[in-house]
């Protein structure tokens, strides 16, 4: 099945700084997704990215399908920003998303 | 309205008890799914439902059944779990597009289970 790889697993910034995370996947996709899961568990959708480049705010993805990859950039990160990132694709068109393990982010004042 | 809505918020049963989980949506969404996440890991597809019909388990014990009673409503039916199922419980949907593609989900809030 594919697999689907995120960097880095962790990350800490100081209040301000930009990041980008990253999302690795082994084979061509459907769907890909971006989700940030809060501290309480909900998962709230980023971005619904399969391909080309999306901008909401402060935060900005782009998928280069035919390199199999995304990245979410993050600017003038928050304390509210923190929490675990998840890339998420379906590459079998049957609606089975398939999680990568996260990049946990921190976001200290 | 995006909203995904899932009941109860915790549930703390016990390995013989019997009991259920809710999801709820009202945007017209015709698949309908069950992930698991336990403790710092990613959630992990458990059913998918499309038009009211199951079309993935994923080689879940039967010892959980879900129920799709209607378009708007899944259930996740619960009896003699064991303690190693204590997780949080996320349901989800999406709309299905052209050519059956399915297309972005929305999760609800989950349900938190504790087996006792």
């Amino acid at each position: 099945g594919i697999q689907v790889e995120q960097s880095p697993p962790d990350l800490i910034l100081q209040e301000g700084a930009n990041s980008t995370l990253r999302c690795n996947f082994s084979d061509s996709v459907n769907n890909l997704q971006w989700f940030h899961q809060n501290p309480w568990g909900q998962l709230i959708n980023l971005f619904y990215i399969p391909s080309g480049t999306k901008q909401n705010g402060r935060l900005s993805a782009t998928t280069v399908a035919t390199e199999r990859y995304s990245l979410l950039y993050i600017s003038s990160s928050q304390t509210t920003d923190s929490g675990v990132y998840f890339c998420a694709v379906d590459g079998s068109n049957t609606g089975k998303l398939i999680f990568g393990q996260g990049t946990t982010l921190q976001v200290k004042p | 309205d995006t909203e995904v809505t899932q009941t109860p918020k915790h549930l703390v049963m016990g390995m013989t008890n019997k009991k259920s989980l809710k999801c709820e949506q009202h945007m017209g969404h015709r698949a309908m799914y069950w992930y698991k996440q336990k403790a710092k890991k990613p959630p992990e597809l458990m059913f998918v439902y499309s038009y009211e019909k199951l079309s993935i388990n994923e080689s879940v014990p039967s010892r959980f059944s879900p129920e799709c009673p209607n378009s708007s409503l899944l259930n996740l039916h619960l009896h003699a779990l064991q303690p190693e199922d204590s997780a949080l419980y996320l349901c989800a949907s999406s709309q299905e597009g052209e050519a059956s593609s399915y297309n972005e989900q929305f999760f609800g809030p989950g349900t938190r289970l504790t087996v006792l």
